[in-house]
């Protein structure tokens, strides 16, 4: 079956615009999480979304920041006000469920680079 | 306290050696360790793990060495090749949140 898909694969904006990427999950899977991944680190975790529940949003770096899943499935991850550090590739993982230990599948990312 | 420190940052390693990568962290609520490899351009994929009440996971040529008093544990690839040249990423779950290590670039001289 189809994994989990971003969109766009690239995307480069001038500071100080606003950007939106998109999620796509497996089908079927309760939980969405978002990811930022700079160059040469980790991930870090963004914002996590379970069913119907209020979300996780407890790593989202500043108010610039927004996210939000839309009849449990697709998800939107808004930033406004773009700033050179925003620069990274955003990832997308879903999972069966987030309160089993259950394998997150990750989408290839949206490499977001700001000039 | 949620943090998770892999080691090293990159390695070397010759064809049909083995590669070792070594991560810790601190809380003791973390509930399952799974490591991820990730290849260029791709997202991490999951490529094996390990639940705190296990010493030793072996999945074909992949093994995880859990230490749970030291707070240690660690990825074992036998007979590595080059095909394993990727960056792999050490994970620990709490709070129903992965927490990340730094990332290892592993690369595998034919």
């Amino acid at each position: 079956g189809a994994g989990v898909s971003q969109s766009p694969s690239n995307k480069v904006t001038e500071k100080g615009k606003d950007v939106e990427l998109r999620c796509d999950p497996i089908s079927g899977h309760t939980a969405l999480y978002w990811y930022r991944q700079s160059l040469g680190q980790g991930l870090e975790f963004l914002i996590y979304f379970q069913g119907n529940s209020a979300p996780d949003k407890s790593g989202l770096p500043s108010d610039r920041f927004s996210a939000e899943r839309t009849g449990g499935s697709v998800s939107t991850l808004t930033i406004q006000r773009t700033q050179q550090e925003d620069s990274a590739v955003y990832l997308c993982a879903s999972s069966l469920s987030s309160g089993m230990i259950s394998e997150q599948y990750f989408g290839p990312g949206t490499r977001l680079t700001v000039t | 306290q949620q943090q998770v420190k892999q080691s090293p940052q990159s390695l070397i390693v010759q064809k049909g050696g083995i590669s070792i990568i070594n991560c810790a962290y601190e809380n003791t609520a973390f509930d399952y360790f799974p490591w991820y490899q990730q290849f260029p351009g791709k997202g991490p994929a999951l490529l094996i793990a390990i639940r705190p009440d296990v010493s030793e996971k072996k999945e074909g040529r992949f093994t995880i060495s859990f230490n749970k008093s030291a707070k240690q544990f660690s990825l074992h690839i036998m007979d590595s090749q080059p095909g394993d040249s990727a960056t792999y990423f050490c994970a620990a779950r709490g709070a129903q949140k992965l927490v990340f290590g730094q990332g290892t670039r592993l690369t595998i001289n034919p």
